[in-house]
C-alpha cells in the first residue's frame, strides 16, 4: 500500500539551484495537489491539478512550476531556490476535486541556503 | 478569499478525558465543505472528519465529533475519551463549492497532547 509517494524526502539547496520534487500516487486518484506547511502558517496550497493534463495556481505559486506527466505523477519544480523556499512540501491527491479528502505522502524537508 | 483561523496553538488533555478544538472561518460562500485533519508526528496527515455546510446535523465518527455553527462561522472538533494516539497537530480546513472547488484552504493547526 505505497499510497503517495514523494521523493526526495530530504534536500538542502544553495540559493539560485533548481530542484524537482517527485510525486506520485497508486490510488488511480484523478486530483493531485502540492501544499508547503510553515510554522504558524498551516498548509498552503501552491499548485493543484484537477484531473490529467490540467493544472491551476493556489494560494503561493511564485516560484514554482507544476507538470502533471500523466494521472499518476505530479512534480512541482524550483527554478531558482530562494531561503523563503525553504519549507516542508507535501503531495497529495484525491480520488476528485469534490471530496475534499486527500491523501497526503510523507513530506519532503526542503533547505536553501 | 476563504481564510481559516485556528486560535490555539497548543492543547493538552488528560488521557480519558475531553478535550475541544477551535476553529473559525471567514466566506462569502453559502456551499461548502469544512473538514479536520490529524497529523500525527513524523506519520501521514489522515482526514479526521467532514461536514457538509447544508447539512444541520453535526458529523460524528466514533470518539470525534463536531460543533458546527454556521450563522457564527464556527466549527470545533470534540475528543471525547482522549488517547494517547491523539497526540498530533490537527488541522481545520475549509472547501467551497464555486470556482475555488476543489482547493482546500487550512488553518494554521493545533498540537495536541495527550498526557498519560
Amino acid at each position: 500500500n505505497a499510497g503517495v509517494t514523494q521523493t526526495p524526502k530530504f534536500q538542502v539547496l544553495k540559493t539560485g539551484q533548481s530542484m524537482t520534487l517527485q510525486c506520485a500516487q497508486d490510488m488511480n486518484h484523478n486530483s493531485m495537489y502540492w501544499y508547503r506547511q510553515d510554522p504558524g502558517m498551516g498548509l498552503r496550497l501552491i499548485y493543484y491539478s484537477a484531473s490529467e493534463g490540467t493544472t491551476d495556481k493556489g494560494e503561493v505559486p511564485n516560484g514554482y512550476n507544476v507538470s502533471r506527466l500523466n494521472k499518476r505523477e505530479f512534480s512541482l519544480r524550483l527554478e531558482s531556490a530562494a531561503p523563503s523556499q525553504t519549507s516542508v512540501y507535501f503531495c497529495a491527491s484525491s480520488l476528485d476535486r469534490g471530496t475534499g479528502e486527500l491523501f497526503f505522502g510523507e513530506g519532503s524537508r526542503l533547505t536553501v541556503l | 478569499a476563504q481564510t481559516v483561523t485556528q486560535s490555539q496553538p497548543e492543547m493538552s488533555v488528560q488521557e480519558a478525558e475531553t478535550v475541544t478544538l477551535s476553529c473559525t472561518y471567514d466566506t462569502s460562500e453559502n456551499n461548502y465543505y469544512l473538514f479536520w485533519y490529524k497529523q500525527p508526528p513524523s506519520r501521514q496527515m489522515i482526514l479526521v472528519i467532514r461536514q457538509e455546510a447544508y447539512k444541520q446535523q453535526n458529523a460524528t465518527e466514533n470518539r470525534f465529533s463536531v460543533n458546527f455553527q454556521k450563522a457564527a462561522k464556527s466549527f470545533s472538533l470534540k475528543i471525547s475519551d482522549s488517547q494517547l494516539g491523539d497526540t498530533a497537530m490537527y488541522f481545520c480546513a475549509f472547501m467551497a463549492r464555486g470556482t475555488s472547488y476543489g482547493k482546500l484552504t487550512f488553518g494554521q493547526g493545533t498540537i495536541l497532547t495527550v498526557h498519560p
